[in-house]
């Protein structure tokens, strides 16, 4: 099982609706998770982080964990073609000090 | 407030040889990351230096080493170049204390390694 695991896609979703991208986690004892926004040939760009459980909003963001279930998700409203690129979810694992382990990241393409 | 500088930007190597990658990190960020991306595996860690030491490691041969100077600036070194070592190895920074919470970590630009 993979540490942090993420739906490859790709996810289509028009212009306008709301996306969303989940994130499962194998580390029970992970405290804290980011959301970052890779665009093709660009490094990543970091959206989000949070530690608390509940939803987390920023903008058109909003960031969900549920620790007893181990998942994270990004949700995007209001989807604009500028949101498509891949999402990559993290989190620093038990033990892990300031490592940040990845998910292989979810393709998002906002169709007009 | 400047980002995080990596240096260079591309770089093509042979195999066998060495090679020396920079980075610069954010102001008054002391933690500093290094990750390898492929397209088959993702982002893959390899090291993270705070204060000069080295905090954590990943799963890399000794092939990959680093440092990090007393002005935060880090660098990593790959020796003896394999044609897998093709990749863009991205530096991050974050503030981050000794036991504070990490508030994520910015990336510089990346330096894209091809080896021939």
């Amino acid at each position: 099982q993979k540490e942090v695991e993420q739906n490859s896609g790709p996810l289509s979703v028009p212009e306008g609706a709301i996306a969303s991208l989940n994130c499962t986690y194998s580390d029970r004892g992970s405290q804290s998770f980011f959301w970052y926004r890779q665009y093709s040939g660009k490094s990543p760009e970091l959206i989000m982080f949070i530690y608390s459980n509940g939803d987390k909003e920023d903008g058109r963001f909003t960031a969900q964990l549920n620790k007893a279930s181990q998942y994270v998700s990004l949700l995007i409203r209001d989807s604009q073609p500028s949101d498509s690129a891949t999402y990559l979810c993290a989190a620093i694992l038990t033990g892990g000090g300031n490592k940040l382990t990845f998910g292989t990241g979810t393709q998002l393409k906002v169709e007009l | 407030k400047a980002g995080v500088t990596q240096t260079p930007r591309y770089l093509i190597k042979t195999r066998g040889q060495q090679v020396t990658l920079s980075c610069s990190p954010i102001s008054g960020h002391r933690s500093v990351s290094w990750y390898q991306q492929t397209p088959g595996q993702g982002l893959q860690f390899l090291f993270e230096y705070f204060s000069e030491t080295q905090r954590n490691k990943g799963n890399f041969p000794g092939r990959f080493s680093g440092r990090q100077f007393s002005n935060s600036r880090s660098e990593m070194n790959v020796s003896t170049l394999e044609l897998g070592d093709s990749a863009l190895y991205l530096c991050a920074s974050s503030y981050s204390g000794t036991g504070g919470w990490n508030y994520g970590y910015t990336f510089g630009s990346g330096t894209r390694l091809t080896v021939v």
